[in-house]
């Protein structure tokens, strides 16, 4: 069965500094990662997915992701943190083609400085 | 495209009462999703359908619980007798096969659910 792991379940940073979300994933083949974001009261949103067509995937809000095998991680980084990038991230995966089922992490807060 | 749509928003009941949730998808999606959110917790995966049949079911799903799709386009997602452990944000997705790898889900609002 397939996982992810977040470390981290806060995360704060301050405004302009880089930021960075840490996912690790557990799959006996290949998967397919996502990372998405959820504003209060707001339902989840896509920010980026890695299909292997690309190990570095840019998102939107200038996020991206690298997916490294060796280290079994798909982390999310931004270089400059914004008020509005506040709000709580899942990454999540699926071994499946047509994603008919994804599995998310527990997710971690961002939260900015000002 | 208006997005993924739940109804109701919130939902207060007491135990043992009957509950019904609904999604509309965006148009022309023909798979939905239901999945199930706990505080603290990323959303768990309850059942996906294909236009109208239920194609797959997790083992979260107990007895109590039942959706459906029957025109293949809104989906009802009902818990019969409920406990206060069934608590918890109620999310419909929806996707539209491509062809291509791991089609993006779109996600609802939710319907967040308080059992008294």
């Amino acid at each position: 069965a397939q996982s992810v792991t977040q470390l981290g379940s806060h995360v704060s940073v301050s405004e302009g500094a880089l930021v960075l979300l840490r996912c690790n994933y557990s799959s006996s083949v290949p998967p397919y990662l996502f990372w998405y974001v959820q504003y209060p009261n707001q339902g989840l949103q896509l920010l980026l997915k890695y299909t292997s067509a690309a190990t570095l995937v840019k998102g939107i809000n200038g996020f991206e992701a690298e997916f490294k095998k060796s280290e079994t991680s798909f982390h999310l980084t931004k270089p400059s943190a914004h008020m509005s990038d506040a709000a709580e991230y899942f990454c999540a995966v699926t071994i499946n083609f047509g994603n008919e089922k994804l599995t998310f992490g527990t997710g971690t807060r961002l939260t900015i400085i000002p | 495209d208006t997005g993924v749509s739940q109804d109701p928003r919130h939902k207060i009941t007491k135990r043992g009462q009957n509950v019904t949730f609904r999604c509309d998808p965006i148009s022309e999606h023909n798979r939905l999703y239901w999945y199930r959110q706990t505080l603290g917790q990323g959303p768990e995966f309850l059942t996906y359908f294909q236009n109208e049949a239920q194609l797959e079911k997790s083992r979260l799903l107990s007895d109590r619980f039942s959706a459906e799709r029957p025109k293949g386009s809104f989906s009802t997602l009902e818990i019969q007798r409920t406990e206060q452990g069934d608590s918890a944000m109620y999310l419909c997705a929806s996707s539209i096969l491509t062809g291509t790898p791991a089609d993006t889900q779109y996600f609802g609002p939710g319907t967040r659910l308080t059992v008294l």
